[in-house]
């Protein structure tokens, strides 16, 4: 099963474009990347998700290099209420890769 | 019209007690989840239900029993319980089993504290 290793923490600042970096080096040929936002006291949202070069929608993008070892999650323009916890996960097809690690705190200041 | 609705949102209660915790979801959708998130903020995944299956079971103690009556509802029935049960415990929903292409819809949580 992939592992995947992000931040703990993250600061910015309104306005900004924030870039999120998960690494997954065992990824799997089957893997696809997924992230969630998560606020305080709601559950997880889903954001995104991909599984080579780079994928847009309303919310982020995901940039995925070709050796897919790692991804990075784009935030364009931020504002605080973008302040959340973010989390990537690399599913394929295990049950237990749907354990979401602890995630990247990011925190916008005005 | 919330997509996945779960109650109480808090449960205190006292070592020993048998409580339960429902969800259910107006999606459609045919596969269901329960995760429990610690302080740590990790989220692990307890079980999952497909059209009312079990399909996951994640080495859980036996204390936990989830029920599914109908694919709309999962519920989380928890015995004797324990301080080490307190956390923050979620109901999900996908579309079907295929986790890489069915993003989760997760429901606001039910925060249950063991005193």
């Amino acid at each position: 099963l992939a592992k995947t290793t992000q931040p703990i923490s993250m600061d910015s600042y309104e306005g900004q474009e924030v870039n999120i970096t998960c690494s997954h080096n065992n990824i799997a040929t089957n893997d696809y990347i997924t992230w969630y936002q998560q606020f305080p006291s709601q559950g997880p949202r889903f954001i995104i998700q991909g599984y080579k070069t780079k994928v847009t929608n309303e919310v982020a993008s995901l940039f995925i290099p070709a050796d897919r070892k790692s991804s990075t999650l784009s935030l364009p323009r931020v504002s605080l209420s973008d302040t959340a916890v973010y989390y990537c996960l690399v599913l394929s097809g295990s049950a237990r890769q749907l354990t979401f690690g602890s995630g990247t705190q990011l925190t916008v200041l005005p | 019209d919330t997509a996945v609705s779960q109650t109480p949102k808090y449960l205190v209660t006292q070592m020993g007690n048998d409580k339960s915790i429902k969800c259910e979801q107006n999606l459609g959708h045919d596969t269901m989840y329960w995760y429990k998130q610690d302080s740590k903020k990790f989220l692990k995944i307890m079980f999952s239900y497909n059209n009312k299956e079990l399909i996951i079971n994640e080495t859980v103690p036996n204390r936990f029993s989830p029920k599914s009556p109908d694919k709309a509802h999962l519920n989380l029935h928890i015995n004797s319980l324990e301080l080490g049960d307190s956390a923050v415990y979620f109901c999900a929903s996908s579309q079907d089993r295929r986790i890489n292409n069915s993003p989760l819809h997760f429901g606001n949580g039910t925060r249950l504290t063991v005193t």
